[in-house]
């Protein structure tokens, strides 16, 4: 079946560093979305991204789907304690309207 | 305010128990959704439903059931068939259509006593 993997799993920053998560595909997506859950709570969504090659900003965070619409990038620069969570993308199940397969989750820790 | 509602909050489950998880959305979105997260997890996706008076399985369903008799409403039940329900639970909806984000609710966290 249709598997999106993110990585790296978990990564710890400085406050101030850059933060890159990256999620893959192993079906072409007709788009992607993101997701946050912060520590304790549910979570929200952020973006969805449709067309190949497409580039979303909202602030810090940049957002990238990739030419073959199979991969796609979060990007926080310079990072701020309220960043921490766990940051999900999600895809469409191929053949299910709504149906979305969540990426196994790119955990961010910062500290001061 | 419109939103989606999970209760209770926190559930204790004996062994041998059903327990029922209540999920109520006030969103009018035709699509909701039950999901179990486990410590340090991602989202599995256990039951779905796009219409009324009817759903399908997903990944996990096994041990699990639910009923859509209403728009608003998606109760999770968790059967003595689920030997590790332990998990934090997780509602959504969303406008039946590929291309709109899911709206989840605060969710509902299992134990076993």
């Amino acid at each position: 079946g249709q598997q999106v993997m993110q990585i790296p799993q978990y990564q710890h920053v400085q406050e101030g560093e850059d933060f890159t998560t990256y999620c893959n595909s192993s079906t072409t997506l007709s788009n992607i979305q993101w997701y946050k859950q912060r520590p304790g709570g549910h979570p929200v969504f952020l973006i969805q991204l449709v067309k190949s090659g497409e580039v979303k900003k909202q602030k810090r965070l940049t957002f990238q789907f990739g030419e073959a619409k199979k991969n796609s990038s979060l990007h926080i620069t310079a990072t701020q304690t309220t960043d921490v969570g766990t940051y999900f993308c999600a895809g469409p199940n191929t053949g299910t309207a709504s149906k979305l397969t969540f990426g196994t989750g790119t955990r961010l820790q910062v500290t001061l | 305010d419109g939103g989606i509602t999970q209760s209770p909050k926190y559930l204790f489950r004996k062994e041998g128990q059903n327990v029922t998880l209540s999920c109520e959305q006030n969103l009018n979105h035709d699509a909701m959704y039950w999901y179990r997260q486990d410590p340090g997890q991602g989202l599995r996706l256990i039951y779905y439903s796009q219409i009324v008076n009817d759903f399908q399985k997903g990944d996990i369903a096994e041990g699990y059931s639910v009923s859509r008799e209403k728009k608003e409403s998606f109760p999770l039940t968790v059967t003595s068939a689920q030997k590790n329900p332990t998990a934090f639970y997780l509602c959504a909806s969303s406008l039946r259509d590929t291309n709109q984000p899911q709206h989840f609710g605060d969710g509902t966290r299992l134990s076993i006593l």
